[in-house]
């Protein structure tokens, strides 16, 4: 059984198109997670959301929009792609930000890249 | 602004020995540190976390934290080829401005086993 699911795997599309990314865990904890990884390997956090609430929004570009129709999905939304928006971008979640030693649980990743 | 620092390498190491790697981070009050290893074309996985001064050993992995200098180190006991990934350290940070607590990563460590 996947505990962290994302969709699709890879994307390929041109500047200007609007495309979403889906994630799904079954682990059942609270938040979820969306992180961007460069072509330097540098994984930044975009967004999270505890319990279908927005708690963290890093200075991100409002043309990613995130939505989470339940705890058990978080969801990425891009409009009007550009080029350095390329990268690989990772679903995750965790039980919450309860102890110091709260561990994150990755989606595989998908692939983005802007032609 | 908050950050971690690594040697992006390779570390190359043979087969059976010791792999030393080494991260430092600049905010003072973080108060737990993460090892998550990365193959190529993989999602992170966690690895190990500490929050004590000290050593903390599991298997052949040994997280060692100095708080006064800012620095935690992963060591790798007998090494095998398939350790060959890239080792990202993140650190917890509170975000004042926000209210939350969130993980920032180093660009990460290649490591290289060869037998």
């Amino acid at each position: 059984d996947t505990a962290v699911s994302q969709t699709p795997k890879y994307l390929v599309t041109q500047m200007g198109n609007d495309k979403s990314i889906k994630c799904e865990q079954n682990l059942g904890h609270d938040t979820m997670y969306w992180y961007k990884q460069d072509s330097k390997k540098f994984l930044k956090i975009m967004f999270s959301y505890n319990n279908k609430e927005l708690i963290i929004n890093e200075t991100v570009p409002n043309r990613f929009s995130p939505k989470s129709p339940d705890k058990a999905h978080l969801n990425l939304h891009i409009n009007s792609l550009e080029l350095g928006d390329s990268a690989v971008y990772f679903c995750a979640s965790s039980q919450g930000d309860r102890g110091r030693s709260e561990k994150l649980f990755f989606g595989s990743g998908t692939q983005l890249s802007v032609l | 602004q908050k950050e971690v620092e690594q040697n992006s390498g390779p570390l190359s190491v043979p087969e059976g020995a010791i792999a030393s790697l080494n991260c430092t981070y600049s905010d003072r009050g973080s108060q737990s540190f993460f090892w998550y290893r990365q193959y190529s074309g993989k999602s992170p996985e966690l690895i190990m976390f500490i929050y004590s001064n000290g050593d903390k050993e599991d298997g052949r992995f040994t997280a060692q934290l100095n708080k006064a200098s800012q620095y935690v180190s992963l060591l790798i006991r007998d090494s095998q080829p398939s350790d060959s990934a890239t080792y990202l350290c993140a650190v917890k940070v509170w975000m004042f401005s926000g209210g939350y607590n969130k993980l920032i990563f180093g660009a990460g460590t290649r490591l290289a086993v060869h037998p």
